[in-house]
């Protein structure tokens, strides 16, 4: 199985930060890579797509990027609405697999 | 708009099963592969598996392939999510999602207790 390792599992940062998340991949999966974003009690949403692709409607401070076997989510100036945990997914292969997720808050 | 209407919570004994329900909306399910998501509480997303509703095809992950198992119904646009032999490790809300992630029901929590 693929293994997705992401990081960090947790994360405070201020209002206007930059932060990024990252998600390395233990095989090549090309551009397969989701991420998703999930506020308490509610359903993950699709951020990014593709690796890169930014899905409609996300503010274009969020997004995708590749380094090799590396894929990191970064947005660009914190918003208190980007309070949330991220997951990611791999999708070339089954069984599909997500990373561990990574909790984000404010300082 | 394309919409999933999950089945409601489940409170279900030690050893049974429960049969969890997603109705797609907006669309023929026949368009999607349609995936299954656990969620423990406070933990991270686990893939159980995906059907194909168009031939009723499936792959599951293989922790799950004793435990879980995807039906589809096209005349009802609905697929389902059946877990058997309950026990405390199945405590967890379900999600269902189309193929691309793009679309997601809301979860329905399922809580293995005696």
């Amino acid at each position: 199985d693929i293994q997705m390792t992401q990081s960090p599992s947790s994360l405070s940062a201020s209002l206007g930060d930059r932060v990024t998340i990252t998600c390395r991949a233990s095989q090549d999966i090309g551009n397969y890579l989701t991420w998703f974003q999930q506020k308490p009690g509610k359903s993950p949403r699709r951020m990014i797509y593709g690796a890169t692709n930014l899905e409609d409607g996300v503010p274009s401070r969020f997004s995708g990027s590749r380094s090799g076997s590396d894929y990191s989510l970064t947005i660009s100036s914190l918003e208190s609405e980007d309070v949330a945990d991220y997951h990611c997914l791999q999708s070339i292969q089954y069984p599909y697999t997500f990373g561990a997720g990574t909790k984000l808050e404010l300082k | 708009e394309v919409q999933l209407q999950q089945s409601g919570a489940e409170l279900v004994r030690p050893g049974t099963s429960v049969k969890l329900s997603c109705k797609v909306s907006g669309d023929t399910i026949t368009a999607y592969y349609m995936h299954f998501v656990k969620q423990r509480p406070g933990q991270g997303l686990e893939w159980i598996g995906r059907i194909d509703p168009e031939d009723d095809s499936t792959k599951y992950a293989e922790k799950f392939k004793k435990k879980a198992t995807l039906t589809a119904d096209t005349s009802s646009n609905t697929a389902y999510l059946k877990l058997s032999s309950l026990t405390s490790e199945d405590t967890a809300t379900y999600f269902c999602t189309t193929g691309v992630w793009d679309y997601w029901g809301q979860g329905v929590m399922v809580t293995v207790s005696s």
